[in-house]
């Protein structure tokens, strides 16, 4: 069965302080791993896509990167509008890649 | 105007009544999903279909019934709706297996 792990659970920054979300997984051969933000009262809304190890993206303030076993999301100097849910997914090959299986996310909250 | 849109946003009814969430897409993506989502459970898949005539069953499907209308149109109903199936609704499409899935910014359902 596949799993993801996110963590942590919660985290708290001070606008500017930089850090790293974790996304741990184990899934049946890749297809592709996915981040979402999700702010309150929103749908989740589509970051970015990874779909081997050792690649890696970037968007603003945001990066992903990929191993074989996990996935970070790095905030590099972060700003109160950063502040969401961030949720991790994976999307297995074979029978069964319909299926996106998601991690029950991390609320990061930035202050100014 | 949003690319996914449900309706409606919110809905509170009683203990057996029918109910029926819509979604309606322009993106153009032939695969549409449903999802629910529970604090502390993260997103969980309930129906999909890739075309007009391909209904599958997700994860949790027992209490839920979908219809597909249209390319554009993916229906889910409640029958006979129960207090556990409060939850928030989210209606997702994409466009290929290893494409990012697309969310609408959900219905907030509560079962009295």
């Amino acid at each position: 069965e596949d799993q993801v792990t996110q963590s942590p659970e919660a985290l708290r920054l001070q606008e500017g302080e930089s850090s790293s979300l974790n996304c741990s997984y184990t899934v049946s051969g890749l297809r592709g791993l996915f981040w979402y933000r999700q702010d309150p009262g929103k749908g989740p809304e589509f970051l970015f896509t990874l779909y081997s190890a050792g690649e890696e993206k970037e968007k603003e303030r945001l990066k992903a990167t990929l191993t074989k076993k996990e996935s970070f999301l790095h905030i590099t100097a972060p700003k109160p509008e950063d502040s969401a849910t961030y949720l991790c997914a994976v999307q297995a090959g074979g029978g069964s890649n319909y299926k996106l299986t998601f991690g029950k996310g991390t609320l990061l909250t930035v202050n100014p | 105007d949003a690319d996914v849109t449900q309706t409606p946003r919110n809905r509170i009814t009683k203990t057996g009544k029918r109910i029926m969430l819509e979604c309606s897409q322009t993106k153009g993506h032939d695969r549409m999903y449903w999802y629910r989502q529970d604090p502390g459970l993260g997103l969980r898949l309930i129906y999909y279909s890739f075309d007009v005539k391909d209904i599958n069953k997700g994860e949790i499907s027992d209490g839920y019934s979908v219809s597909r209308q249209a390319q554009a149109k993916f229906s889910l109903s409640l029958e006979s709706a129960i207090p556990n199936q409060t939850a928030l609704y989210f209606c997702a499409t994409s466009n290929r297996i290893d494409q990012p899935q697309h969310f609408g910014d959900g219905t907030r359902l509560s079962i009295l």
